[in-house]
């Protein structure tokens, strides 16, 4: 266990709607990323946050954005839900220190599936 | 060219034998490399980083790291059948103040009693 935790584990939705996904770091933890895995694939980075900020994103689209909170947690946004959408959702919660934060540990994934 | 290649496998291991994971990556500036397990239907799990070349042990599990050949490999000694996950190389691309880590799309390892 790795102490990071998200909800909800699972979700349906359907195309063009919105959906918010929650992510809590590990303790200790002050960076957040998240990704997505399509089936068969290795995660793609959609973005990192730190100090509540963006600090970094991947090749998503802006209808994917984000949120961290002054305690670490973090939300993932979608809008405008499209099918190719469908994926396990993941965040993991890395601490930054000495100008790096590259050790990441993940939470269990969230499964979204969009009809 | 992707940037982190993996064979997908799946890669066959009776139990007991030696299990040999590779991976290549395209960015020479990368300093960090991290193997992940991920079972079905489960999220990764960090079994091993390695920053420098040259091997790393931890347990069953061996890390071997060349820079100049842009490689890295997991060796799992004694496979198990609970060794059967797919295993997913990571590399570190750090870039302008934040890390992502690069995935590569992962080999199936199937471990046979």
């Amino acid at each position: 266990e790795t102490g990071v935790t998200q909800s909800p584990t699972h979700l349906i939705k359907t195309r063009g709607q919105q959906v918010t996904l929650r992510c809590s770091s590990q303790s200790g933890h002050n960076t957040v990323s998240w990704y997505q895995q399509a089936l068969g694939q290795g995660p793609q980075f959609i973005f990192q946050y730190y100090r509540e900020e963006e600090n970094g994103r991947g090749n998503f689209p802006p209808r994917f954005s984000g949120l961290q909170f002054p305690n670490y947690s973090s939300e993932l946004n979608v809008n405008a839900l499209e099918l190719d959408d469908s994926a396990l959702y993941l965040c993991a919660s890395s601490s930054w220190t000495s100008g790096s934060a590259d050790t990441q540990y993940f939470g269990p994934g969230t499964r979204l599936t969009v009809l | 060219q992707k940037e982190v290649e993996q064979n997908s496998g799946p890669l066959s291991v009776p139990e007991g034998a030696i299990a040999s994971l590779n991976c290549t990556y395209s960015d020479r500036v990368s300093q960090s490399f991290f193997w992940y397990r991920q079972y079905s239907g489960k999220s990764p799990e960090l079994i091993m980083s390695i920053y420098s070349n040259g091997d790393k042990e931890d347990g069953r599990f061996t890390a071997q790291l060349n820079k100049a050949s842009q490689y890295v490999s997991l060796l799992i000694r004694d496979s198990q059948p609970s060794d059967s996950a797919t295993y997913l190389c990571a590399v570190n691309g750090f870039s302008g103040g934040y890390n992502k880590l690069i995935f590569g799309a992962g080999t199936r390892l199937a471990v046979h009693p």
